[in-house]
């Protein structure tokens, strides 16, 4: 158990729709980072935030946004979803956001756009 | 920019077989971190090893080893007399330590042993 806790595990729902997805990280972690696994994409950094403010960002789509609150959980929202964001997304933290910090995943969110 | 190379999408080997994960990555930074995550089926991506680019010491952890060669920019992976429960996904991954520090990911290689 990497100790992160991703929510809900898995989402089911209808193009055009908004859905969150909820990550707390491990305890003592400040960085938190968001990845989209396709099939044909492979493992996609979206975005990363670290002690409540955005430090990075990946190929995130404008129809995506995410925060990071001051108890350091972190929500992911995908708004007017189509069909091709149908994929696993998986939240990920680290103590620091330094290079050297191995990440540590969480069950990831089965997200199924219909 | 960083780049992860898996070229093996799947390999399938019987237990008892060693195997070996090839790992190429290409970055302009002297300094830099490389990983190796697994992803067993039930899809938590788990943490296995790091790796600085100022260690070229090959590691060994029980049936696993590794084997950094930076005059070949590869960080291999090996595991020695293949089990069923090896059977995952093996993502590598490098981030910079100048660049950007958010890791990049190969295509990961998908392992099947077979009893």
């Amino acid at each position: 158990d990497s100790g992160v806790t991703q929510t809900p595990k898995h989402l089911i729902t209808a193009t055009g729709q908004r859905v969150t997805l909820r990550c707390s990280p491990r305890s003592g972690d400040l960085s938190v980072y968001w990845y989209q696994q396709s099939l044909d994409q492979g493992l996609q950094f979206l975005i990363q935030y670290y002690n409540g403010e955005e430090r990075a960002k990946g190929n995130i789509l404008e129809r995506f946004s995410a925060q990071q609150f001051p108890d350091l959980h972190s929500e992911l929202n995908l708004s007017s979803l189509e069909l091709g964001d149908s994929a696993l997304y998986f939240c990920a933290s680290s103590p620091h956001d330094r290079s050297d910090s191995p990440l540590h995943f969480g069950n990831g969110t089965r997200l199924t756009v219909t | 920019a960083q780049k992860v190379t898996q070229a093996q999408t799947e390999i399938s080997v019987v237990e008892k077989e060693d195997v070996t994960l090839d790992c190429v990555y290409e970055t302009r930074d002297t300094t830099y971190y490389l990983f190796w995550y697994k992803q067993p089926p039930s899809g938590e991506l788990v943490f296995l090893i790091r790796r600085n680019s100022f260690d070229e010491q090959n590691e060994i952890s029980g049936r696993y080893s590794w084997n950094f060669q930076k005059s070949t920019s590869s960080f291999n992976f090996t595991i020695t007399a293949s089990q069923v429960v090896d059977s995952a996904v093996y993502f590598c991954a490098l981030s910079e330590g100048g660049g950007s520090y958010i890791p990049t990911f190969g295509r990961g290689t998908s392992l099947i042993v077979h009893p």
